[in-house]
């Protein structure tokens, strides 16, 4: 079982529509990234948490550190929106980050 | 520079071949990182450099993978003998003090081994 797990695997969604990507690990950690991967490969880091809620533009990412869980959320989707999304976890051990196999987002216009 | 390099962009190699990849980490940062990606599949950790110290090679597939970064800049991954099923593309990131800090990634090597 990978210590971290996304869902779902993948997303399909209206121009408009809220959208929830999900990530659950089983280790202790101390934060926490999500990422963005674009269909051309790139990949632009979003958010790194350790504790709360951050917000930048239309995405916000929460963080529940008890029940090891975050969310990512877009508002007001659009299509310049649809990549991979990839959570990552810092364990408490301070190892390199541990991966989720991403959710793959399609928004259509 | 302004963001983290990668080069070559492509790499088409014939099995049994070495190669060489090569990272630029943003300038101050202390923090690299090797990921790879296979075709459909998610990324994968390969070897963490921080600052002087040892770095973290738990991720590397097989003893033909090596890595070193010189001076605390610039990382050179090399893969020796290579197989097809290291075909991926390689990843660089840096951060400025760790796994706790922001990642800035690179565009990636993608490496095909005919």
């Amino acid at each position: 079982k990978n210590e971290v797990e996304q869902s779902p695997q993948n997303l399909t969604a209206q121009e408009g529509e809220f959208i929830t990507i999900n990530c659950s690990y089983s280790v202790g950690i101390s934060a926490l990234h999500w990422l963005q991967q674009h269909p051309g490969g790139g990949i632009v880091s979003l958010f790194m948490l350790s504790s709360g809620k951050k917000k930048h533009g239309r995405l916000i990412a929460t963080i529940n550190i008890q029940e090891k869980h975050s969310s990512l959320h877009i508002t007001a989707s659009h299509p310049r929106d649809s990549a991979v999304y990839i959570c990552a976890a810092l364990s408490s051990g301070n190892t390199p980050l541990v991966f989720g196999k991403g959710t793959r987002l399609s928004v259509i216009a | 520079g302004a963001g983290v390099s990668q080069s070559p962009s492509n790499k088409v190699t014939e099995k049994g071949k070495d190669v060489e990849l090569r990272c630029d980490p943003i300038s101050g940062h202390t923090a690299l990182y090797w990921y790879r990606q296979s075709l459909g599949q998610g990324l994968e950790f390969l070897i963490y450099f921080q600052g002087n110290s040892a770095p973290d090679k738990s991720g590397l597939p097989s003893d033909r993978f090596s890595a070193e970064r010189t001076g605390g800049s610039v990382s050179t991954l090399t893969i020796q003998r290579t197989q097809q099923e290291d075909s991926a593309v390689y990843l660089c990131a840096s951060s400025y003090g760790g796994s706790v800090e922001k990642l800035f990634f690179g565009s990636g090597t993608q490496l095909s081994v005919l």
